[in-house]
């Protein structure tokens, strides 16, 4: 019931490609929806989050995609560029309780 | 700079021994939470005080306990170390109401057990 799946594990694109990153959770609680990307030897770095009224959000490269009904959500980083290489973690918690993470997506960008 | 500052960097010790890490929350943040990053089991909620309160644990062992300071900082406690317990350690805090969700991270201590 808590448990929030990630997909893909890794992910390679070009230059100015678009990678997308799923996530699929079960618990219907679960208000609010972030990403983190984290650099290795670095901690995890808020990058965007959404919650379950709102269907899209974009904050500059970065768009949130949110499906209620399927109980899913997406990440799209437009334009890609090698410095987004990182590994991102979608995660859910319900009224600011503790993050659930999914098992992250290892992306490169290759130039 | 999330705001959030955690010492030490690195921890080296052995099995069996005893280690406490140190957590100081964003300015004005009244909740700490604590995870653990391992290879195998990803990032893991441990436990989460709220203005010195212990408000919800997850899968904390009983050989790690907690707590939260009147200044707001965080101790985790780590004993009887094991091999397995190798991982990083990230604290993170949020706001001063208890339903805000934004979560930001410090850079973590990297514990090693040999």
């Amino acid at each position: 019931q808590q448990q929030v799946k990630q997909s893909p594990q890794s992910l390679i694109v070009q230059k100015g490609g678009i990678p997308i990153i799923n996530c699929a959770y079960e618990n219907t609680a679960f208000d609010y929806f972030p990403w983190y990307q984290q650099f290795p030897g670095k901690g995890p770095a808020l990058l965007i989050a959404i919650r379950p009224d709102v269907s899209e959000k974009k904050e500059g490269r970065f768009t949130i995609s949110f499906n209620k009904s399927a109980k899913q959500f997406s990440l799209h980083i437009m334009d890609s560029q090698p410095g987004d290489s990182a590994t991102y973690f979608c995660a859910a918690s319900n009224a600011g309780n503790m993050l659930t993470f999914g098992g992250g997506t290892r992306l490169m960008v290759k130039p | 700079d999330s705001g959030v500052t955690q010492t030490p960097k690195h921890l080296i010790t052995a099995t069996g021994q005893r280690v406490t890490l140190r957590c100081s929350p964003r300015s004005g943040d009244l909740s700490v939470y604590w995870y653990q990053q391992s290879l195998d089991q990803g990032l893991q909620f441990l436990i989460q005080y709220y203005n010195g309160e212990e408000r919800a644990k997850g899968n904390i062992l009983e050989r790690f306990s907690a707590q939260q300071f009147p200044d707001l900082h965080s101790e985790l406690n780590l004993s009887s170390l094991e091999l397995g317990d190798s991982a990083l350690y990230f604290c993170a805090s949020s706001g001063g109401q208890l339903w805000e969700n934004e979560q930001f991270f410090g850079p973590g201590t990297r514990l090693t057990v040999l």
